[in-house]
């Protein structure tokens, strides 16, 4: 049974420019969530989605968008690259809205903003 | 927001040696805590979660205190192996959450020394 799967895995991007990142939740895991995990620091929320809908956003701006598919993968989008936008993106999925038996983590897409 | 603090930045022990690590909460209403182990690249994963219903809970090697009075709770790690070696988070829904977004602490490397 595959976990979380994220892709790509690893992304090098220039500031200004637009990127989307995918995530694929456990078979019969309809709650995705984004974090953000700069190094050195805990992972920090950015959205959360269940039933594709959005039930959660952290504080980061507008230039973060996300939204889920039929299937409940999801994709995380981001505008105007800052060179702090590099970081660890990390997708996580749960069983329910209220994730009562726990998130699992997938593996992440490393982003750097050059 | 919901405010969790993770001490100590860094720990290190002696192989087979306990390890405790602790954190603190700000929300009362907090009711769900889990810790994740973080190894070098690769991904969060949950090793141990406790509910507010209940003060300890334990899986082998690897326990939780909570105490809601106080509002902290700790991970004990007894018999430690070099393989515990890893960066570990604790973690609680961020304050109004309804749905389990969770704030992170800033993380405790542990270091087992064999």
């Amino acid at each position: 049974d595959a976990g979380v799967t994220q892709s790509p895995t690893h992304l090098i991007k220039t500031r200004g420019q637009q990127v989307t990142l995918r995530c694929s939740p456990i078979s019969g895991h309809k709650s995705v969530s984004w974090y953000q995990q700069v190094l050195g620091q805990g992972p920090q929320f950015i959205f959360q989605y269940y039933e594709k809908e959005e039930r959660g956003r952290g504080n980061f701006p507008d230039r973060f968008s996300a939204r889920q598919f039929p299937n409940y993968s999801s994709e995380l989008n981001v505008n105007a690259l800052l060179l702090g936008d590099s970081a660890l993106y990390l997708c996580a999925s749960s069983l329910d809205r209220r994730a009562n038996y726990g998130y699992t983590f997938g593996s992440g897409t490393r982003l750097t903003v050059v | 927001g919901e405010n969790v603090e993770q001490h100590p930045s860094t720990l290190s022990v002696q192989e087979g040696d306990s390890a405790v690590i602790k954190c603190t909460y700000s929300d009362s209403a907090s009711n769900y805590f889990p810790w994740y182990k973080q190894e070098l690249g690769k991904r969060p994963q949950l090793i141990i979660d406790i509910r507010s219903n209940v003060g300890e809970k334990k899986d082998q090697r690897i326990a939780v205190t909570l105490n809601k009075t106080a509002k902290h709770f700790s991970l004990h790690i007894t018999e430690t192996q070099p393989e515990d070696s890893a960066v570990y988070f604790c973690a609680a829904p961020k304050r109004g959450s309804s749905a389990r977004q969770l704030t992170f602490g800033s993380g405790t490397q542990l270091t087992v020394l064999p």
